[in-house]
């Protein structure tokens, strides 16, 4: 089982639809999480994170983190064609200052 | 404040020469790290570093050599490359107590 899994998608949602990204983990002591952006060819680009169970909101996007389930999703509303790109879920095991990070699910979002 | 700048951002080389990959940050992060992204396989650190002259493996070490004289520099050599070591080589920092990493923008190397 990979530490951080997620699906590879595509997940293609149309322009105004809310987007749904999920993510599993297998480390139960697993502190902080994470989502990345990464558009093609280019770095990726922290846009949440998250610590404590529940729900985070930063503009159209909201993390929301079950540790009990463990699992860390990723809301974006009004999803516009300029968030297609591919998400990364990261997660920080207890005791190290290491991230490890899913392979990622690329969105596209159609006009 | 360029952040973190990687160079060089495009290289080829041939199977067997040594090469190095330069990172270099302009916040004082006492944290860099290495990764590389491949298809099928996402981001994997290759080596990472607490503090300057203070480095350690990462998940996938094997044919790579880092070191840190100063904080502000993480080079990563190649010894001898291989054409498995063709690969996107990202570096990234982290600061303070926060465990975000913010990323520099990549270095593509194939290795013919």
């Amino acid at each position: 089982q990979k530490e951080v899994e997620q699906n590879s998608g595509p997940l293609s949602v149309p322009e105004g639809a809310i987007a749904s990204l999920n993510c599993t983990y297998s480390d139960r002591g697993s502190q902080s999480f994470f989502w990345y952006r990464q558009y093609s060819g280019k770095s990726p680009e922290l846009i949440m994170s998250i610590y404590s169970n529940g729900d985070k909101e930063d503009g159209r996007f909201t993390a929301q983190l079950n540790k009990a389930s463990q699992y860390v999703s990723l809301l974006i509303r009004d999803s516009q064609p300029s968030d297609s790109a591919t998400y990364l879920c990261a997660v920080k095991t207890i005791g190290f200052q290491k991230l490890v990070f899913g392979t990622g699910t690329r969105l596209l979002v159609s006009p | 404040d360029a952040g973190i700048t990687q160079s060089p951002r495009y290289k080829i080389t041939e199977t067997g020469r040594q090469v190095t990959l330069m990172c270099h940050q302009t916040w004082s992060h006492s944290y860099m790290f290495w990764y590389r992204q491949d298809l099928g396989h996402g981001l994997r650190l290759i080596y990472y570093s607490a503090a300057a002259d203070i480095t350690d493996k990462g998940e996938v070490p094997d044919g790579y050599v880092v070191s840190r004289s100063k904080t502000e520099n993480f080079p990563l050599t190649l010894e001898s490359a291989t054409r498995s070591q063709t690969s996107v080589y990202f570096c990234a920092t982290k600061g303070g107590d926060s465990y975000e990493q913010y990323f520099g923008p990549g270095t593509r190397l194939t290795v013919t």
